[in-house]
C-alpha cells in the first residue's frame, strides 16, 4: 500500500540553524500539506500546497518557514533560523484532491531544538 | 469558530465495552468529518470519516454518528479491544476559502484494559 514517508525520523538542531524536513507524499496525490504536533498538543495546520504553490497557511507559517516541490517526488519544509518553540512533531501529509478527499499522513520528523 | 472541541481528554474502558468520544463544532461551514487514530511514535491515521448528508457511518467496530442541527459528531469504538489503545483525534474541514484545511480537536486518549 502506497504510504508518505519522511525524513529524518529525528532533528537535533540548535537555536538560529536551518533545518530541512523531507517529505515523499503518494504519488499520484496532487494535494500537500504540513502539520505540527507539539508534544501533548493537538495537531495545527502549517499549510497546503498544490500545482507549485501555496494554497493556504496558518499564523504559524511566518517568514522563517518556507515550502518547496524541488523535484516531482519530494514537498519539503525549511525552517531558516530555528526556535526553541520549533520543537514538535511535524507530519507531512498528501490527498488527491484537496479539500474532498482524505489527507494520509507520514511518521512524522521529531524536531528538537537546543 | 475554526475550534473544534473534544472530549474526554482521557478514557479507560474494559475489553469489550463501548468507547464514546465526541466532538462539537462551530463553523457552519465545515463538510467533511475525520477521524484520526494515533500511535505512539507514528503519524495519525485516517479511521473513518463522514460527511453531513448522513447521520451515521459505520466501518466493523467504528461508528461515526453526526447531528448537523447540534453541530457534534461523535466515535464509538463497540467491542473495545486492547490493539484499540491510542490517541484519537476528531477533525474537521470546509471545502472553501479558509476553511481548506483540518482543524483539529485535542485528543483523546483511550486505554483498553484487558
Amino acid at each position: 500500500e502506497p504510504e508518505v514517508t519522511q525524513t529524518p525520523s529525528h532533528q537535533v538542531t540548535q537555536m538560529g540553524q536551518e533545518v530541512i524536513l523531507r517529505c515523499v507524499p503518494i504519488s499520484n496525490h496532487l494535494y500537500f500539506y504540513w502539520y505540527r504536533q507539539i508534544l501533548g498538543q493537538k495537531v495545527e495546520f502549517l499549510v497546503s500546497f498544490y500545482n507549485n504553490e501555496i494554497s493556504e497557511k496558518s499564523e504559524i507559517f511566518d517568514d522563517q518557514f518556507s515550502v518547496e516541490r524541488p523535484d516531482g517526488s519530494n514537498f519539503t519544509l525549511k525552517i531558516r533560523s530555528t526556535k526553541l518553540e520549533d520543537s514538535a512533531m511535524y507530519f507531512c501529509a498528501s490527498s488527491t484532491s484537496g479539500s474532498l478527499s482524505e489527507q494520509y499522513f507520514g511518521p512524522g520528523t521529531r524536531l528538537t531544538v537546543t | 469558530q475554526q475550534q473544534v472541541k473534544q472530549s474526554p481528554q482521557s478514557l479507560i474502558v474494559q475489553k469489550g465495552g463501548i468507547s464514546i468520544i465526541n466532538c462539537a463544532y462551530e463553523n457552519t461551514a465545515f463538510d467533511y468529518f475525520p477521524w484520526y487514530q494515533q500511535f505512539p511514535g507514528k503519524g495519525p491515521a485516517l479511521l473513518i470519516a463522514i460527511r453531513p448528508d448522513v447521520s451515521e457511518k459505520k466501518e466493523g467496530r467504528f461508528t461515526i454518528s453526526f447531528n448537523k442541527s447540534a453541530k457534534q459528531f461523535s466515535l464509538h469504538i463497540m467491542d473495545s479491544q486492547p490493539g484499540d489503545s491510542a490517541t484519537y483525534f476528531c477533525a474537521a474541514m470546509g471545502n472553501a476559502g479558509n476553511n481548506r484545511k483540518l482543524i483539529w480537536g485535542l485528543g483523546t486518549s483511550l486505554a483498553v484494559n484487558p
